[in-house]
């Protein structure tokens, strides 16, 4: 079956350092979400990309989606602490097939 | 609107029993997809229904079963729980296959902490 892989499950950067993760899927994907979990809290959508070599930006955050679309990326520039949380990629592989997760990456952020 | 909602926020029972979970989904939302949520090992997908049929199904044993109201509300059910099944369950809901090439979001609820001692 499909499966969305995340690695690391871990990063710790630097307050202002730039960071980037990666999701990659084994399959050709319909469209790919990312997601944001705070510490006790649960899963906030943040984007949804569906073209080939789609770019979109939300303020300091740049996500990606792989011509091939079977990858993404999400970059932060300048991170502050308040990005702290895990960031979950989710793919879908055609209309109405369920989403899949990934494992998703921890960020922490060093004041 | 109000958000997804799901009750109760949090149970402990022991291995054996059973447990029924509850999601109200958004105003208007026909999909509703239950997670089960551990360390380590990310959002597992259990199932979705729409329109209460259920469209989409993971790789969770026959224990873990779901159904869907006319007024879109959702349960799910776990029989002879394990220890293994202690996690959050996470219920969303989108309007996901009715805006179909739309923005497909998932809007979470804030889970079930089951506990199985």
């Amino acid at each position: 079956g499909q499966q969305v892989m995340q690695i690391p499950q871990y990063q710790h950067v630097q307050e202002g350092e730039d960071f980037t993760t990666y999701c990659n899927s084994s399959t050709t994907l319909s469209n790919i979400q990312w997601y944001k979990q705070r510490p006790g809290g649960h899963p906030v959508f943040l984007i949804q990309l569906v073209k080939s070599g789609e770019v979109k930006k939300q303020k300091r955050l740049t996500f990606q989606f792989g011509e091939a679309k079977k990858n993404s990326s999400l970059h932060i520039t300048a991170t502050q602490t308040t990005d702290v949380g895990t960031y979950f990629c989710a793919g879908q592989g055609g209309a109405n097939s369920k989403l899949t997760f990934g494992k998703g990456i921890t960020l922490s952020v060093r004041p | 609107k109000a958000g997804v909602t799901q009750t109760p926020r949090y149970l402990i029972k022991t291995r054996g029993q059973q447990v029924t979970l509850s999601c109200s989904p958004i105003s208007g939302h026909r999909s509703v997809s239950w997670y089960q949520q551990t360390p380590g090992q990310g959002l597992q997908f259990l199932f979705e229904y729409f329109s209460e049929t259920q469209r989409n199904k993971g790789n969770f044993p026959g224990r873990f079963s779901g159904r869907q109201f006319s007024n879109s509300r959702s349960e799910m059910n776990v029989s002879t729980l394990e220890l293994g099944d202690s996690a959050l369950y996470l219920c969303a809901s989108s309007l996901w296959g009715i805006l179909a090439g739309e923005v497909n979001e998932q809007f979470f609820g804030p889970g079930t902490r089951l506990t199985v001692l």
